[in-house]
């Protein structure tokens, strides 16, 4: 298995909804990622998870809440988001977060739309 | 922080023509990796740059990193319509603990007119 899966692939939600993104890899890579995209815009990164420890956080809303249950898995739990917050959130993944020996592996995303 | 300076932002090729995208920084960088990301898809991997001058070829792209490793780019010889897409550097500094943080180019767009 060489994917990084991400569920669901689009949400809309209110602005009083509370949701979760969902991120799964089976590839033992040990560091994850959640960046968050803009229409034409390069990805930014929000928080970096190494060995399931919570390693970066980059200054991100109270709004997004991380959690890393396992080494497979990744959540991005929402609250009372703006619709300023609508984009493209991606999951990503690597073998190890302190040793860049390969690149990042990519989920197809979730396309989210606050309304 | 580290900035990736990239241009041009954007770019329309006749298909068959060349094309190229490059990245500027103003600071030493460890590597570098570049990204595509096709139209309503996600970032895919190409390939990393780690040592100066280095070069790499993958049939039609040519990659470069430059002697002080502060520059790149990609190079697409005979431009096909499956190039389409916005192509991204992405750094790293040298040294210090980042946890693989990279900084993205802002990437350059390109178009191809069959």
């Amino acid at each position: 298995d060489t994917e990084v899966t991400q569920t669901p692939k689009h949400l809309v939600m209110g602005m009083t909804n509370k949701k979760s993104l969902k991120c799964e890899q089976h590839m033992g890579h040990r560091a994850m990622y959640w960046y968050k995209q803009k229409a034409k815009k390069p990805p930014e990164l929000m928080f970096v998870y190494s060995y399931e420890k919570l390693s970066i956080n980059e200054s991100v809303p109270s709004r997004f809440s991380p959690e890393c249950p396992n080494s497979s898995l990744l959540n991005l739990h929402l609250h009372a988001l703006q619709p300023e917050d609508s984009a493209l959130y991606l999951c990503a993944s690597r073998l190890h977060a302190l040793v860049v020996i390969d690149g990042y592996t990519f989920g197809s995303g979730t396309r989210l739309t606050v309304v | 922080g580290q900035q990736v300076m990239q241009i041009p932002q954007y770019q329309h090729v006749q298909e068959g023509e060349d094309f190229t995208t490059y990245c500027n920084s103003s600071t030493t960088l460890s590597n570098i990796q570049w990204y595509k990301q096709r139209p309503g898809g996600h970032p895919v991997f190409l390939i990393q740059l780690v040592k100066s001058g280095e070069v790499k070829k993958q049939k039609r792209l040519t990659f470069q990193f430059g002697e002080a490793k502060k520059n790149s780019s990609l190079h697409i010889t005979a431009t096909q319509t499956t190039d389409v897409g916005t192509y991204f550097c992405a750094a790293q500094n040298a040294g210090g603990t980042s946890y693989g943080k990279l900084t993205f180019g802002q990437g350059t767009i390109l178009t191809v007119h069959p």
